[in-house]
């Protein structure tokens, strides 16, 4: 399948600071990015849909001043949690739409999460 | 009612057991259906997704039933490595997937 990353796997931050997290699909381009949370023992959210060269799409009750999505490249969109406090605290997971790859044209695939700390 | 619901299990199941999941979804305009397979503390991995006339991929089954809105995923021959929490997703419109919950199976020696 697709290979997507993301950077950095883990981080601790205090609270008040801003964490960058970077995701890349390694083998293909991807004019659509989406990044989810996932709360222990609990479904993948989604929070936002990133389109390469335009403003993101925000899911109700996510605040776009405080999670920035970037997306200036076909193979790269970032997320930055601003000001981040403890309850910020969570596995963040991006996924890109292959769209050129054979089957469903909205298949997905994930980057490996960045787990994020806020102490 | 939730948009897309799983029972969370956990199912327990020993090894060689055939275990099924269903997930139903509300919205009858879904387009498309997928069943992922989540590992603790790792991301989603596509298992394969779930066309209308049904498909196979080893042991495992997918099926569609648009009348009664629901996928279902049948694993026979049941690994070990097999435990793993199995999540449905359904897209409705444009690109976004909308997740169930997940239903956590177990397989056990």
């Amino acid at each position: 399948g697709a290979v997507v990353s993301q950077h950095p796997s883990r981080v601790i931050c205090k609270s008040g600071t801003s964490v960058k997290i970077e995701c890349r699909s390694l083998d293909f381009q991807a004019t659509t990015m989406f990044w989810y949370r996932q709360f222990p023992k609990q479904s993948l959210m989604l929070m936002a849909t990133s389109n390469e060269g335009s403003k993101a799409t925000y899911e109700q009750g996510v605040e776009k001043d405080k999670f920035l999505i970037n997306h200036a490249s076909l193979t790269l969109s970032t997320l930055t949690v601003t000001s981040a406090h403890p309850e910020d605290s969570s596995f963040y997971i991006c996924s890109a739409r292959d769209e050129w790859r054979g089957g469903p044209m909205d298949t997905q695939y994930f980057g490996p999460g960045t787990r994020l700390t806020v102490l | 009612r939730k948009e897309v619901e799983q029972d969370p299990g956990p199912f327990n199941v020993p090894e060689g057991a055939t275990v099924a999941f269903n997930c139903t979804y509300s919205n009858s305009a879904s387009q498309s259906f997928f069943w992922y397979r989540q590992d603790c503390r790792k991301e989603p991995k596509l298992l394969m997704s779930v066309y209308s006339s049904g498909n196979e991929d080893g042991r495992f089954t997918a099926q569609l039933n648009r009348a009664s809105q629901y996928i279902s995923l049948l694993i026979r021959d049941s690994k070990l490595s097999d435990s793993a929490t199995y999540l449905c997703a359904i897209n409705n419109a444009g690109n976004m997937l909308t997740f169930g919950g997940g239903t956590r199976l177990m397989v056990k020696p």
